[in-house]
């Protein structure tokens, strides 16, 4: 079963605006990461948060992370035609990561 | 050259042969990983390794078998495959930060493979 599940499932925008997606989870997390899809490629290590920090930057990237609520948003402004993929929420342990099932974004010209 | 390859891109096989798919890299890490990838499912961990004498069966071992030749490489085998077999299959490395949980891994390409 998956820990993680992203909202929307898949998000259309067009180039200049923001996207948000959301990221529920169900047990208790040491920190929660966010990767990329793009089409058919391998994923690729957006940004992690700690399960004691609320907010993190990475350049165009802000992620929020609500303990209470088990849930996490990641925030891409001014987005670009780049930045159509696939996104992921992952909760981890020193062992292994759950992936939650993605939410596709698109964005247009 | 990519830290971690995965060979063959894509397979095409018939259902009840055996295939090996794999996976090599050069980052140095000693944990390694095999997902599968179906649409709308995401990401489930077939199996892992934390070092050559350390494997461990993952959410869907089922029907899969793995073999770490070294630390570099890690294979995924498919003793008898079926259709349901069909999927993008991702390796990935990590090296988790000394006495923290924060292990960000770093992924293959993948390959695709077709089961008749």
């Amino acid at each position: 079963s998956q820990q993680g599940e992203e909202d929307p499932q898949a998000l259309s925008i067009q180039e200049g605006e923001n996207a948000t997606m959301n990221c529920s989870y169900k047990t208790s997390i040491n920190n929660l990461q966010w990767y990329r899809q793009n089409s058919g490629r391998g994923l690729v290590h957006l940004i992690l948060i700690r399960s004691n920090e609320r907010e993190k930057h990475s350049g165009r990237l802000r992620v929020t992370l609500d303990t209470s609520k088990k849930s996490s948003s990641l925030l891409i402004t001014a987005s670009r035609a780049a930045d159509t993929a696939s996104y992921f929420c992952a909760t981890g342990t020193a062992s292994k990561l759950t992936f939650g099932t993605g939410t596709r974004l698109q964005v247009t010209l | 050259d990519a830290d971690v390859t995965q060979t063959p891109r894509n397979r095409i096989t018939k259902t009840g042969k055996r295939i090996m798919l794999e996976c090599s890299q050069t980052k140095g890490h000693d944990r390694m990983y095999w997902y599968r990838q179906d649409p709308g499912l995401g990401l489930r961990l077939i199996y892992y390794s934390f070092d050559v004498k350390d494997i461990n069966k993952g959410e869907i071992s089922d029907g899969y078998s793995v073999s770490r030749q070294a630390q570099a490489k890690f294979s995924l085998s498919l003793e008898s495959a079926i259709p349901n077999q069909t999927a993008l299959y991702f390796c990935a490395t990590s090296d988790p930060t000394p006495g923290t949980a924060q292990n960000e891994q770093f992924f293959g390409p993948g390959t695709r493979l077709t089961v008749l």
